[in-house]
């Protein structure tokens, strides 16, 4: 068990709908990744937030948004769904900003129908 | 920009016989260098990372990688496979010298089966 919690596990929804990942990062942690892992794109990362800022950005679309909240813990917001965005979203924390060592979340598989 | 190459999707090893999954890379500067393991429905698992120094790297059950420079590889080595070794393994690099570049890139993923 890595510490980190994300839920829910499981999303099933349909196209046009906007849902709501949340991760709660490992304690003491202040950094939260936000990861896309399909079969036909791989393990992409999304973006990065920093003791409530956004530090760096990767192949997010705009139909997705992310926050990390006050107490650490962050959502990633996707919306307009298209069943290309059936994945599983993992979310990683880490101590600090340098990515010298992540912890990976469980993940939450979303469906799009 | 930075990439990482995991040229196979499939090494399949027999149990007790010594293991590699291949990674190489592609970085402008000195790269920082990252092996995951992912096991069914789970998230991934750090095994060991590259940063400076040694150029074999021990890490977690019992796995080691060796950095190779001039070929530009990272390659994940296990002296005796175990059928519990068996799972989806991902390198990753990242590229210091970019301060913006805060982020890992993973290689697409070597399914490593060992066979009883």
């Amino acid at each position: 068990d890595s510490g980190v919690t994300q839920t829910p596990k499981h999303l099933i929804t349909a196209t046009g709908q906007r849902v709501t990942l949340r991760c709660s990062p490992r304690s003491g942690d202040l950094s939260v990744y936000w990861y896309q892992q399909s079969l036909d794109q791989g393990l992409q990362f999304l973006i990065q937030y920093y003791n409530g800022e956004e530090r760096a950005k990767g192949n997010i679309l705009e139909r997705f948004s992310a926050q990390q909240f006050p107490d650490l813990h962050s959502e990633l917001n996707l919306s307009s769904l298209e069943l290309g965005d059936s994945a599983l979203y993992f979310c990683a924390s880490a101590p600090s900003a340098t990515l010298l060592e992540q912890y990976f979340g469980p993940g939450t598989r979303l469906t799009v129908t | 920009a930075q990439s990482v190459a995991q040229p196979e999707d499939q090494v399949n090893v027999a149990e007790g016989n010594p293991l590699t999954v291949k990674c190489t890379y592609s970085v402008s500067g000195n790269p920082y260098l990252f092996w995951y393991v992912q096991y069914p429905n789970r998230g991934l698992q750090f095994l060991l990372k590259y940063i400076t120094g040694d150029n074999l790297v021990k890490g977690s059950y019992g796995f080691e990688a060796e950095f190779n420079k001039s070929q530009t590889s990272f390659h994940l080595k296990k002296p005796s496979a175990l059928v519990s070794d068996s799972a989806l393994y991902f390198c990753a690099v990242r590229d210091p010298t970019k301060g913006s570049a805060r982020q890992l890139t993973f290689g697409s993923g070597t399914q490593l089966t060992v066979l009883p």
